[in-house]
């Protein structure tokens, strides 16, 4: 079944203590994305990667490191969490010229 | 990047046609109107785009004004499993310099399908 996973679904950590959401895509998907979604504030894009070693910023990246050394997978790097990273955390993929991004399932992520 | 506005949120009953407006008037003519829709917390889920001229699928249709400057997502017979989150998102035809774009997600439009 083609799809997007992430790990772990739910995360509740504290301040300071390092933390890598992981993404991994079976469709050998060239582009990859991480986004973000808080309340009143819709979706919003931390980082993309158009394919391996090669990533660029969203809107909000401060914070968060991406890495891309293979192509199916993309995790997301808190080096320091902070309560204000506390939000539900997307990953999506497409191909290089496909127009529909399938996202993953979500991570809720707790910051205390 | 052309921003969108869509209403906070609508009701709908179950079996009529669900009519999501969007307004996009700065978009420029190498944009694309996106839609997706998100249920409950779940990754939003794509659901048509269109340059111009109006777009069907099997699920929705799009229309886009002549202008350009607004766009209507119909669900011709809404159900229940309708009610979500849906989102307007406009995006270059281009790549930016970077070899990719950005997709701009606003706070949507809440649907409710009413039984």
């Amino acid at each position: 079944e083609a799809q997007v996973t992430q790990n772990p679904r739910y995360l509740i950590t504290v301040t300071g203590k390092k933390l890598t959401v992981t993404c991994s895509q079976n469709m050998n998907h060239e582009y990859m994305s991480w986004y973000r979604q808080d309340p009143g504030l819709g979706l919003r894009q931390i980082y993309y990667s158009m394919n391996v070693e090669v990533t660029d910023k969203g809107d909000v990246p401060e914070g968060y490191k991406v890495s891309r050394k293979e192509k199916r997978n993309f995790p997301l790097i808190l080096e320091s969490p902070s309560p204000n990273q506390t939000s539900l955390y997307f990953c999506a993929s497409r191909s290089q010229q496909g127009n529909e991004q399938f996202f993953g399932p979500g991570t809720r992520l707790t910051v205390l | 990047d052309a921003k969108t506005t869509q209403p906070p949120s609508m009701d709908c009953a179950e079996g009529r046609a669900a009519n999501l407006p969007c307004n996009h008037s700065t978009i420029s003519g190498n944009e694309y109107v996106y839609w997706y829709r998100q249920i409950h917390s779940q990754g939003p889920q794509y659901i048509i785009h269109g340059l111009k001229n109006n777009e069907t699928n099997e699920m929705a249709s799009l229309i886009i004004t002549e202008d350009r400057k607004s766009s209507t997502l119909i669900l011709p017979h809404a159900t229940l499993r309708d009610t979500a989150v849906y989102y307007c998102i406009v995006r270059p035809l281009q790549y930016t310099t970077s070899g990719t774009y950005k997709y701009i997600f606003g706070t949507g439009t809440r649907l409710k399908v009413l039984a």
